[in-house]
C-alpha cells in the first residue's frame, strides 16, 4: 500500500514569515499534485510535478519534486492571511491518487 | 477552462429517500471520479470511469450507484443511505488515466450531504 506522510499537520505563523510543508513516501510516484482546499469546497489544483528534481514556482509558492520522485515540498515565502487553508499533496499511484493527511495552515495578520 | 460543476451544493435526505448527485465537465476529459470526504480527512476514492466505462469500484456499498450517461456527465444515485454516509461528495475529472500531466485531476466544489 502506498502512503504519503505529510507534515506538519497544523501550522500557525505570523504574516510575513516563511514556511515549508513536506510530503514523504517510500514509494515512487509518477507525478504529484498539490491542492489547496477551503472549508466545504473542493480541492483546487495548485501544481503538478512530474520529473524528479523538478521545481515549479507559483508567485510566492515554490514546489519541488524529489530526485527519486518519492517526496515533495511546498515552500511559501512571506506568507499572507490569504494563504490560510488546507494544503493537500497527492501522489499518482498505480491505480489512484494517494493523498497525504493535509496541512492546515493559518496565517495570522 | 478547468471547471467541474456539481449539483446540488447541499442535500439533506432521509434514510428512505432516493436522490442523485450530478457532475459535469466540458474540458473533453475522458476520466471521471467520485470521492467521499469526511471532516478533517483527505478525499477517499469511490468510483472511477474511463471512457464512460466503470473501471474502479473501491468496494463501495450498493446503496451508492454511479452512472456515466456520456463523456461530460457523471451521476451518483443514492438510496437508503445511513447517517454515517453524511459527507462532502466530490467529483473530479482528468484528461485520461495516463500517468503524469494527463492524469491530473480537477475537482468540483462538492455536494455536502446530510443523511437524517
Amino acid at each position: 500500500t502506498q502512503l504519503l506522510e505529510q507534515s506538519p499537520q497544523f501550522l500557525s505563523i505570523q504574516e510575513g514569515e516563511n514556511l515549508t510543508v513536506y510530503c514523504n513516501s517510500s514509494s515512487v510516484f509518477s507525478s504529484l499534485q498539490w491542492y489547496r482546499q477551503e472549508p466545504g469546497e473542493g480541492p483546487v489544483l495548485l501544481v503538478t510535478v512530474v520529473t524528479g528534481g523538478e521545481v515549479k514556482k507559483l508567485k510566492r509558492l515554490t514546489f519541488q519534486f524529489g530526485d527519486a520522485r518519492k517526496d515533495s515540498s511546498l515552500h511559501i515565502t512571506a506568507a499572507q492571511p490569504g494563504d490560510t487553508g488546507l494544503y493537500l499533496c497527492a501522489g499518482e499511484g498505480a491505480q489512484k491518487l494517494v493523498f497525504g493527511q493535509g496541512t492546515r495552515l493559518t496565517i495570522n495578520p | 477552462d478547468t471547471e467541474v460543476t456539481q449539483t446540488p451544493k447541499h442535500l439533506v435526505m432521509g434514510m428512505t429517500n432516493k436522490k442523485s448527485l450530478k457532475c459535469e465537465q466540458h474540458m473533453g476529459h475522458r476520466a471521471m471520479y467520485w470521492y467521499k470526504q469526511k471532516a478533517k480527512k483527505p478525499p477517499e476514492l469511490m468510483f472511477v470511469y474511463s471512457y464512460e466505462k466503470l473501471s474502479i469500484n473501491e468496494s463501495v456499498p450498493s446503496r451508492f450507484s454511479p452512472e456515466c450517461p456520456n463523456s461530460s456527465l457523471l451521476n451518483l444515485h443514492l438510496h437508503a443511505l445511513q447517517p454515517e454516509d453524511s459527507a462532502l461528495y466530490l467529483c473530479a475529472s482528468s484528461q485520461s488515466r495516463k500517468a503524469g500531466t494527463e492524469g491530473t485531476q480537477y475537482f468540483g466544489p462538492g455536494t455536502r450531504l446530510l443523511v437524517l
